[in-house]
Parts: C-alpha cells; sequence; structure tokens
C-alpha cells in the first residue's frame, strides 16, 4: 500500500530564510504526489503536484518540490520564508488509481518568526 | 471558482444522538470524500463515493455511514455520537481523471464537539 512520512512534526524559520519540508514516500508504482497546505481555521488548498512530467515541480507562492525517485523523496522548498506561509503542510500520494483515493502524511507545521 | 460548502463550521452534540453532516459541490464532480483530521494524525479517509447511490468504505468507517442522494451532496451521519468522534471532518470532491492527476478539492471543515 502507498504511504508517505513528513519527518518532522513541526519546522521553524525567520523571516527571509529558506523553508525545507521533508517527505519520503512508499509506492509500489508510479504515483501521482501533491502537497497541500492548511491555514488556521482554512480549508486545504493544493499547492503543487507530482504526475511524472517535469521532475521539478513550481507550486503557488514561490514553494516547490523535487520527485527524486532514487531516494523515494518528494521535499518541498521555498528560498525565502514570509510570515504568511505559517501554516501545516501535507506532503499527499495518490492511491489506487480511477478511484482517486489519497494516502496523507501526518503534516508538519511551519513556524516562522520575525 | 470551484467550491465545495459544508453545513456547519462548528457543531457541538451529545452522547448517543445521531448527527448529520452535509457537503455540496458545484464542479459536477463524480467523487466527493469524508476525511477527518486529528493532531497528528493527519487526514484519515472514512468514506468516499465515485457515483450517485455508490458508497465505499475508507479506512476508519466504524461508528459513521454516508448517503449520496444527488451528485452534488454527500452526507456523513453518525448514527449514536460518541466522544471519541469529536474531531474536524473534512469534505472532499474529485473528476475522475483518464491520467494519474487526482486533485481533490476540500471544504472549510466542521468541527465536531460531542460532550
Amino acid at each position: 500500500a502507498q504511504s508517505v512520512t513528513q519527518l518532522d512534526s513541526h519546522v521553524s524559520v525567520s523571516e527571509g530564510t529558506p523553508v525545507l519540508l521533508r517527505c519520503n514516500y512508499s509506492s509500489s508504482y508510479s504515483p501521482s504526489l501533491f502537497w497541500y497546505v492548511q491555514h488556521p481555521n482554512k480549508g486545504l488548498q493544493l499547492l503543487l503536484k507530482y504526475t511524472s512530467a517535469a521532475t521539478l515541480v513550481k507550486g503557488i507562492n514561490g514553494f516547490e518540490a523535487e520527485f527524486k525517485k532514487s531516494e523515494t523523496s518528494f521535499h518541498l522548498t521555498k528560498p525565502s520564508a514570509h510570515m504568511s506561509d505559517a501554516a501545516e503542510y501535507f506532503c499527499v500520494v495518490s492511491d489506487e488509481w480511477g478511484f482517486q483515493k489519497l494516502v496523507f502524511g501526518t503534516g508538519t507545521r511551519l513556524l516562522v518568526s520575525p | 471558482d470551484v467550491k465545495v460548502t459544508q453545513s456547519s463550521r462548528y457543531l457541538v452534540k451529545r452522547t448517543g444522538e445521531k448527527v448529520f453532516l452535509e457537503c455540496v459541490q458545484d464542479m459536477d464532480h463524480e467523487n466527493m470524500f469524508w476525511y477527518r483530521q486529528d493532531p497528528g494524525l493527519g487526514l484519515r479517509l472514512i468514506y468516499f463515493s465515485y457515483d450517485v447511490k455508490m458508497k465505499e468504505k475508507g479506512d476508519i468507517p466504524e461508528g459513521y455511514s454516508v448517503s449520496r442522494e444527488k451528485k452534488e451532496r454527500f452526507s456523513l451521519i453518525l448514527e449514536s455520537a460518541s466522544t471519541n468522534q469529536t474531531s474536524m471532518y473534512l469534505c472532499a470532491s474529485s473528476i475522475t481523471g483518464t491520467g494519474s492527476y487526482n486533485e481533490q478539492f476540500f471544504g472549510p471543515g466542521t468541527r465536531l464537539t460531542v460532550l
């Protein structure tokens, strides 16, 4: 079965410094991978997705992620954190193709200090 | 703009009550999902539906049932609410594509407290 592991439950950065949120996946086939973001008291919003095209995926708000098959990783990065980036981030892998099921990681809370 | 709405943002119920959570999407999506979100556990799939009147169990269906009488509406039912069902409930929908791209669109969530 497909699964994802988010390696950090919390990440703290200062505004203007780089962001790295780590995610490893396990899949028996070529997966689709996603990062979703959830701001306080809001629903989840798609940040970016990988669907076997380019391995470096650019998303909204300056985020990007690189699919590395050899390392089974899909880490999320941003060159310079902004206060508005403080939120919870979920790494997600597609499960059974056809029924559109997704498998979520446990989440990483990003804290951004001034 | 795509939209998934949930009937309540906050709900307080008593143990043993029957609880209905409603979700409506306006995107003509085939697939709809109910998740619960708990701290440290991420989102866990309760039930999903890939067509009207069709339903499939997710990872944690115990204590829940669902109803999908119309394409745009998917209801989650707690037959007899218990305190361990206190959680945030999220509804989502997606289109059935021919590729591997499975983006789901989420509602704002319903925070349910069972006393």
